[in-house]
């Protein structure tokens, strides 16, 4: 019973393609999180939704779209992929926006060539 | 940017306790602190958070100094699987937007 997954754990896939990572978490929670962790494994947030709805977007390219078609899941669309863009990227879920005990998924690994 | 500073790395050997120091000199009344780390190739997972008081949980505990600039976060008897990188986390309480901002954390090492 994985509380936060998911797919695909590795990707690798050629510049300027369109890729997307999906997370699904089975916690009842309401808030959902997107994070990027760097060659130098600096974690970044990315995004968060609460209730399907976008409440942080932090300074990230517009070629990174988030989707929350319910709150159970929040998917990550990546457009023209670029070499920069090679990171592991975490989904995280929390209770609520405020009480910030999050339950971060087993990442994927993205290669860019 | 972080609001927190850790020593970059620590060794422990196992059975004994981990102390992981934390200094959060700046931090505001009503922000907490969270604990997180992160086992190699793995997500972050919380351990603990407080606000003033001394927290213990099943992992860990946590000792927040009284003027709150700085905390301990101790694991009473190490176990190999406790290596890992250990974040400390003043929670960004700006708006209505909570967001956990990680530094560079702790790389604590424990040895048979």
């Amino acid at each position: 019973d994985t509380a936060v997954s998911q797919t695909p754990k590795y990707l690798v896939t050629q510049m300027g393609n369109d890729k997307s990572i999906k997370c699904e978490q089975n916690l009842g929670h309401d808030t959902m999180y997107w994070y990027k962790q760097d060659s130098k494994k600096f974690l970044k947030i990315m995004f968060s939704y609460n209730n399907k709805e976008l409440i942080i977007n932090e300074t990230v390219p517009n070629r990174f779209s988030p989707k929350s078609p319910d709150k159970a899941h929040l998917n990550l669309h990546i457009n023209s992929l670029e070499l920069g863009d090679s990171a592991v990227y975490f989904c995280a879920s929390s209770q609520d926006p405020i009480y910030n005990e999050q339950f971060f998924g087993p990442g994927t690994r993205l290669t860019v060539l | 940017d972080a609001k927190t500073t850790q020593p970059p790395s620590m060794d422990c050997a196992e059975g004994r306790a981990a102390n992981l120091p934390c200094n959060h000199s700046t931090i505001s009344g009503n922000e907490y602190v969270y604990w997180y780390r992160q086992i190699h190739s793995q997500g972050p997972q919380y351990i603990i958070h407080g606000l003033k008081n001394n927290e213990t949980n099943e992992m860990a505990s946590l000792i927040i100094t009284e003027d709150r600039k700085s905390s301990t976060l101790i694991l009473p008897h190490a176990t190999l699987r406790d290596t890992a990188v250990y974040y400390c986390i003043v929670l960004n309480s700006g708006g209505s937007n909570y967001k956990l901002t990680f530094g560079k954390g702790t790389l604590l090492t424990v040895n048979p």
